[in-house]
């Protein structure tokens, strides 16, 4: 199985930069997904990293460490639509379905 | 990018009726969809794996008499919620997997959600 914790909150101003870190324990490791949610709609996936290293795209990387069992999201140059929950999502190397973290919930103030 | 529709969106129905929610890959073929379910302010919880041509894989604690998933072919997944109660009221989310895209070659994208009530 998964164990994956990622922080309930965080709050940033409009144009900052915000990093949600994960951290995983798991018994079959086959790749690390961010998601964004908004609240009453459905997961958009956001990114995906299998190697170690940063993944770039656009406003949002993503960074993971397998040795460590760590991944984080950084949100650059936040916007009020950036406002949402971030979840990281870990799939099983055996079947490839995906345990969800508990989901970061990101407000972007003015 | 991929695009996954579900339907109904939102549906209220009474105590010990049966809910059907359709979930349909839009764009590409999808031989494994996967059914979640979500709580108010809570991650997602995995109910069951659906595959094309093959009996639902079950998520421990999940009944699987009660919430039928049928895979019927390689677009298109169902799930019936049986004798529905209050209890069953929640986000059901469907997903998809795509075997290659723009999503790191293996990516589940997912359907805009259900929200159940149960009067």
């Amino acid at each position: 199985g998964q164990n994956i914790d990622q922080p309930t909150e965080m709050t940033a101003t409009e144009g900052a930069i915000v990093q949600i870190n994960c951290t995983y324990q798991t018994s079959g490791f086959n790749g690390l997904f961010w998601y964004q949610q908004h609240a009453g709609e459905a997961p958009t996936f956001l990114s995906y990293n299998v190697l170690d290293g940063l993944e770039e795209k656009g406003r949002f990387s993503s960074f993971l460490s397998r040795s460590k069992g760590y991944s984080y999201l950084l949100l650059k140059e936040l916007q009020m639509k950036d406002s949402a929950s971030y979840l990281c999502a870990v799939r099983d190397r055996g079947d490839y379905k995906l345990s969800f973290g508990a989901g970061t919930t990101v407000t972007v103030r003015a | 990018g991929a695009v996954v529709s579900q339907h109904p969106s939102r549906v209220i129905c009474k105590s010990g009726t049966s809910v059907k929610i359709e979930c349909r890959s839009l764009d590409f073929q999808a031989t494994t969809m996967f059914w979640y379910r979500q709580f108010p302010k809570k991650s997602l919880m995995l109910m069951a794996t659906s595959n094309e041509g093959s009996k639902a894989t079950y998520e421990q604690g999940v009944e699987k008499d009660k919430f039928l998933i049928n895979h019927a072919s390689l677009t298109l997944s169902t799930l019936t919620v049986t004798s529905a109660h209050p209890e069953d009221s929640s986000f059901y989310i469907c997903s998809a997997r795509r075997l290659s895209g723009t999503g790191g070659g293996d990516t589940q994208y997912f359907g805009p959600g259900t929200r159940l009530t149960v009067l």
